[in-house]
């Protein structure tokens, strides 16, 4: 299968300070990119949807200017959590899909704010 | 009504035995349809995908899709400790993606 790759794995900062993190399409250009919010033991929660070269498109209750997103390239999506609060800390997934009707989801990247 | 209806359990079994997963899904426009295995902390793993109805088979893992009664289903054979994990399905259509809220399944040694 596709591999996407997403970094950091886990992160701990600081109340205030701006987190970004990095999901990258190895193998395969990705014509779209998602971005998921996860609890503990809850469902994926689509946070946003984003093509290359566009603006992102989010979810009700998303505030995007909270939760940036750039897609610069077919391969590479960020999303920069903003002055982070505690109730920001999640467990953040980003997936692409080949176009193919085919999705498949980075590793996650753990976020806790003090 | 949500697009995509999975029973969260949790589901618990003896190493070895026969494991069915269901989804029910309302929407009858062509579409994809695939199981996903998400271990604690880590992102979803693709484990099945189709499109027809009828079986599909990898290893221990058959999906079936029932497009008549809009059901599919995952089934492991021989179910081993290291398949406990939380299982998804998911459809798709027009490169978007619904998700069931995920069954959590323990294989007990």
């Amino acid at each position: 299968g596709a591999v996407v790759s997403q970094h950091p794995s886990r992160v701990i900062c600081k109340s205030g300070t701006s987190v970004k993190i990095e999901c990258r399409s190895l193998d395969f250009q990705a014509t779209t990119m998602f971005w998921y919010r996860q609890f503990p033991k809850k469902s994926l929660m689509l946070m946003a949807t984003s093509n290359e070269g566009s603006k992102a498109t989010y979810e009700q209750g998303v505030e995007k200017d909270k939760f940036l997103i750039n897609h610069a390239s077919l391969t590479l999506s960020t999303l920069t959590v903003t002055s982070a609060h505690p109730e920001d800390s999640s467990f953040y997934i980003c997936s692409a899909s080949t176009g193919a009707e085919k999705l498949f989801f980075g590793s996650g990247t753990q976020l806790s704010v003090l | 009504q949500k697009e995509v209806e999975q029973d969260p359990g949790p589901l618990s079994v003896p190493e070895g035995a026969i494991v069915s997963l269901n989804c029910t899904y309302s929407n009858s426009a062509f579409q994809y349809f695939m199981w996903y295995r998400q271990y604690s902390r880590k992102g979803p793993e693709l484990l099945m995908y189709t499109y027809s109805s009828g079986n599909k088979e990898d290893g221990r893992f058959t999906a079936q899709v029932d497009k008549s009664s809009k059901y599919i289903s995952l089934f492991i054979r021989d179910s081993q400790p290291s398949d406990s994990a939380t299982y998804l399905c998911a459809r798709s259509t027009g490169n978007q993606f619904y998700f069931g809220t995920g069954t959590s399944l323990t294989v007990i040694p």
